[in-house]
């Protein structure tokens, strides 16, 4: 079956540190690639997504690079800010799945000034 | 534009009471999903819906009904809840298409005692 594995929380940085939260799945087929984010007490927003090999997503200074040979999907920002600090869900469709969306345990990012 | 709306945002049960979390969208989306999000363990679906009168289970399903009798509304039924069900549980919606990410409403926050 599918499954999506992100790297463990929290992580704690430094406002201005450059953020990398690693994304790999299991898929049978060739999945979107998706990043939601979810500030305290809210849902889940879309971040970015990629939808085939060697495709680049990016949102708000945030990017991520489908990459086919590691199936990874990480997450990168070159300077993070105090209002980055929220959970991070990685996520996958297959094809032929009525679009569902597999998650990720999700990593909790806390900036600090 | 409303989005995706859930009600009621919290909610306290006794074991044994049946209850409906609402969930409507005003974004004409033919896929709607319900997930419920509990700690270290991501989202899991619960169950899905690929247009009106269509539904399926997800990964969770016990324990919970859905109908869906048109696009907008998908409202998921707890029977008879249960301290296992103490959750928080979010509403989705998308276009059709693989590609298409969620729309996530704000989430209901419910206690099974």
């Amino acid at each position: 079956g599918n499954s999506v594995t992100q790297m463990e929380g929290p992580v704690t940085l430094s406002e201005e540190a450059f953020l990398t939260i690693n994304c790999t799945y299991t898929a049978t087929g060739y999945p979107s690639l998706f990043w939601y984010v979810q500030y305290p007490g809210e849902g889940l927003q879309l971040l970015l997504k990629a939808t085939k090999a060697d495709d680049k997503g990016s949102n708000k200074g945030f990017e991520a690079t489908y990459r086919k040979e590691t199936t990874s999907f990480h997450l990168e920002k070159g300077s993070v800010q105090v209002s980055d600090s929220a959970v991070y869900f990685c996520a996958l469709i297959e094809p032929g799945t009525a679009s569902k969306l597999t998650f990720g345990t999700g990593t909790r990012l806390q900036v600090t000034l | 534009n409303a989005g995706v709306t859930q009600t009621p945002k919290f909610q306290v049960l006794k074991t044994g009471q049946s209850m409906t979390l609402q969930c409507a969208q005003d974004m004409n989306h033919e896929y709607m999903s319900w997930y419920r999000q509990d700690p270290g363990m991501g989202l899991r679906l619960i169950h899905y819906s690929v247009g009106a009168g269509i539904t399926d289970q997800g990964e969770v399903p016990n324990g919970y009904n859905v109908s869906r009798s048109t696009t907008e509304d998908f409202p998921l039924r707890l029977l008879s809840a249960a301290p296992s069900q103490t959750s928080v549980y979010f509403c989705a919606s998308s276009y059709r298409g693989q590609g298409n990410g969620y729309t996530f409403g704000s989430g209901t926050r419910l206690t099974v005692v």
